[in-house]
């Protein structure tokens, strides 16, 4: 069965904290690696990653996928409140993505 | 563009109710996905549709879960009867398709209670 593990379950951290998210992963037929960051409503989408594209950067975000030790951290620089959400890993096997538990991050001001 | 669209937003019911969920997809996106997400929890794969037809329900409580996806468009997932445990957001989800292809835009989801 396919497991996504996902790392602190919760952190509070002040604005303008650096944080790190960790994801490990056991799946079969591993395609592809996302982030989700979800508020009080649908989870949207942050990165994919694959075998072609380990490190993604998006602003303030930024990802990596590390195939040997099967799995990826997501970083976040000088955190805002408005970073305050859960942040899904998600593993992509085939077209089924299994979702980790999340990582509930509370940013203050 | 329009994003999936799900309705409704939020349902109670009592136990052995039945109660039903709709979606609509992002325009262009063949394969459609229901998933139930329970609180603290991430999101379960529930059913996958490849254009109308079902291929990965495994997941799939069949005793008291059914959903369709007639035209292979917009979907209905069916609960009947329905139990305390089925109280959780139930969340639509689509992408393009094809077997490698995994970026999917979720809806808002449907928060439901059952007392």
């Amino acid at each position: 069965e396919d497991k996504v593990v996902q790392s602190p379950l919760s952190l509070v951290v002040h604005e303008g904290d650096t944080v790190t998210l960790n994801c490990s992963y056991e799946v079969t037929n591993f395609r592809s690696l996302l982030w989700y960051k979800q508020e009080k409503k649908a989870p949207t989408f942050l990165f994919m990653l694959t075998s072609s594209g380990i490190e993604k950067k998006s602003g303030r975000l930024s990802s990596i996928l590390d195939k040997k030790e099967l799995s990826s951290i997501l970083n976040i620089t000088a955190t805002q409140t408005g970073d305050s959400a859960i942040y899904l890993c998600a593993v992509g096997s085939g077209s089924r993505l299994t979702f980790g538990e999340g990582t509930q991050l509370t940013v203050n001001p | 563009e329009a994003g999936v669209v799900q309705s409704p937003r939020y349902k109670i019911i009592e136990k052995k109710q039945p109660v039903a969920f709709w979606c609509n997809p992002i325009s262009g996106h063949n394969t459609l996905y229901w998933y139930r997400q329970n609180l603290g929890q991430g999101p379960e794969l529930l059913i996958r549709y490849e254009n109308e037809e079902a291929v990965d329900d495994s997941q799939l409580p069949k005793d008291r879960f059914s959903a369709e996806r007639l035209k292979g468009v917009d979907s209905t997932l069916k609960i009947q009867p329905a139990e305390l445990g089925d109280s959780a957001v139930y969340l639509c989800a689509s992408s393009l398709g094809g077997i490698d292809y995994n970026e999917q835009f979720f809806g808002p989801g449907t928060r439901l209670t059952v007392l």
